[in-house]
């Protein structure tokens, strides 16, 4: 069982260049979201999805973008790298419901020069 | 929005002692608590959660408190072992929007032999 898969791990952009960050979970689970993790700031929410087509923004969600066609899958697209996006990345999802319980990838170190 | 603050950033114990991280939160709507705990170069993983009907929870060496009317809740650590050390975060989730999660800036936790 593989849980939460991210690639890549690792990444470096130029600025202006554009990436996708993949996510995929094969726990069936409704709800996926992308947190970015910076040095004294935790975890911050960029975008959630509650189910396949539905996707809403979370708390910095500039210069970001997302799209859920499957259950499976939930990729990051970044359209134009900038220097203040070089963070940890990570996907987690979650059952809906009461238990809350979030399930993490081991994230993306991305650095953008 | 949720605001949930977490003090020390950073603790340092002798092995066999107890740590303490406490959190803050500012939403009275919020009802579950989840901490988080972040191994070097892993996702974090949920190693404990309490939610608001219930006023302390246990699982054998750690243990969560909550006081709803402070607004705060702790983690206690006791008898702390090497692998202990590791990076904990706080988490506080206001009722109805169960994918909202807002955590704490986290307290890197270090247990000297």
């Amino acid at each position: 069982n593989a849980g939460v898969t991210q690639t890549p791990k690792f990444q470096v952009l130029k600025t202006g260049q554009s990436m996708t960050l993949q996510c995929a979970q094969d726990m069936n689970h409704e709800y996926m979201s992308w947190y970015r993790q910076d040095p004294g700031m935790g975890l911050r929410l960029i975008h959630y999805s509650v189910g396949a087509g539905i996707t809403d923004q979370g708390e910095v969600p500039n210069g970001y973008n997302v799209s859920r066609s499957t259950t499976e899958d939930f990729p990051l697209r970044l359209l134009s790298a900038a220097p203040s996006q070089t963070s940890v990345y990570f996907c987690a999802s979650s059952y809906e419901g009461v238990a809350g319980e979030l399930f993490f990838g081991e994230g993306s170190r991305l650095t953008v020069l | 929005g949720e605001n949930v603050e977490q003090h020390p950033s950073t603790l340092s114990v002798q092995e066999g002692d107890s740590a303490v991280i406490k959190c803050t939160y500012s939403d009275s709507a919020s009802n579950y608590f989840p901490w988080y705990k972040q191994e070097l170069g892993k996702g974090p993983q949920l190693i404990i959660d309490i939610r608001s009907n219930v006023g302390e929870k246990k699982d054998q060496r750690i243990a969560v408190t909550l006081n709803k009317t402070a607004k705060h809740f702790s983690l206690h650590i006791t008898e702390t072992q090497p692998e202990d050390s590791a990076v904990y975060f706080c988490a506080a989730r206001p009722s109805g929007g169960y994918q909202k999660v807002t955590f704490g800036t986290g307290t890197k936790l270090q247990v000297i032999p």
